[in-house]
């Protein structure tokens, strides 16, 4: 079974400048989720979706963050303008779905975002 | 606020040791308690954690839940250079509407042949 997907694997970008993020999650699996885990933290959640709409994005800097899943498949996470402080790695996870009893999130190899 | 306090933040031990990871927390909705582990990749999944003193098992690691001091600790007996990783302890809530992961901030383990 083939896990979730990210790329690219590896960004570097200069800070006022745009990027994004794509994640192809496990087929058949309806949440998807984006975390930001920055060095010497554990991941934290940005914005998750059920099939094509946001079930919660309350930790997301919308100002400057967006992500879209259009097709309740792919998903892309964009940046504009990065931070010095969005330096991080970007993990997407997938699962069957979501509820009151916990469904297995499987996490893809994110990517590693350095913003100078 | 929620939140999930792991300790220590790092740890560095000799191989065959036998190390024991915290992981406090204060999470409105609690469902259950997950630890992973973290190589230079993606969090894998090792426990789940929903019922207090029912202890988890796999090869030389195990884990407990005490859910009246929202408390677990992860066990790794005869450490292995293998187990170095960090291992991240997370939250699952559910009600309100929302559900999903609360995470530590991790413990560093690193094992000195």
């Amino acid at each position: 079974e083939a896990g979730v997907a990210q790329s690219p694997r590896y960004k570097i970008i200069e800070k006022r400048q745009s990027v994004a993020f794509w994640c192809n999650p496990i087929s058949g699996h309806a949440t998807l989720y984006w975390y930001q885990q920055i060095l010497g933290q554990g991941p934290k959640l940005l914005i998750q979706f059920q099939n094509n709409g946001v079930v919660d994005d309350s930790q997301l800097p919308k100002d400057r963050f967006s992500a879209e899943r259009l097709k309740g498949v792919d998903s892309t996470l964009k940046i504009q303008p990065a931070k010095l402080e969005d330096s991080a790695v970007y993990l997407c996870a997938s699962s069957l779905g979501t509820g009151a009893t916990y469904n297995e999130q499987f996490f893809g190899p994110g990517t590693r975002l350095t913003v100078l | 606020e929620d939140k999930v306090v792991q300790s220590p933040l790092s740890l560095v031990v000799h191989e065959g040791d036998t190390v024991t990871l915290n992981c406090s927390y204060e999470v409105t909705n609690f469902r259950s308690l997950l630890w992973y582990k973290q190589e230079k990749k993606a969090p894998t999944f090792l426990f789940m954690l929903t019922s207090s003193g029912i202890e988890k098992k796999s090869g030389r690691l195990s884990s407990i839940l005490d859910k009246k001091e929202l408390f677990s600790i992860l066990n790794i007996t005869a450490t292995q250079t293998g187990d170095s990783a960090i291992y991240l302890c997370a939250v699952f809530y559910s009600g309100g509407g929302a559900d999903g992961l609360t995470f530590g901030k991790g413990t560093h383990l690193i094992i000195q042949p």
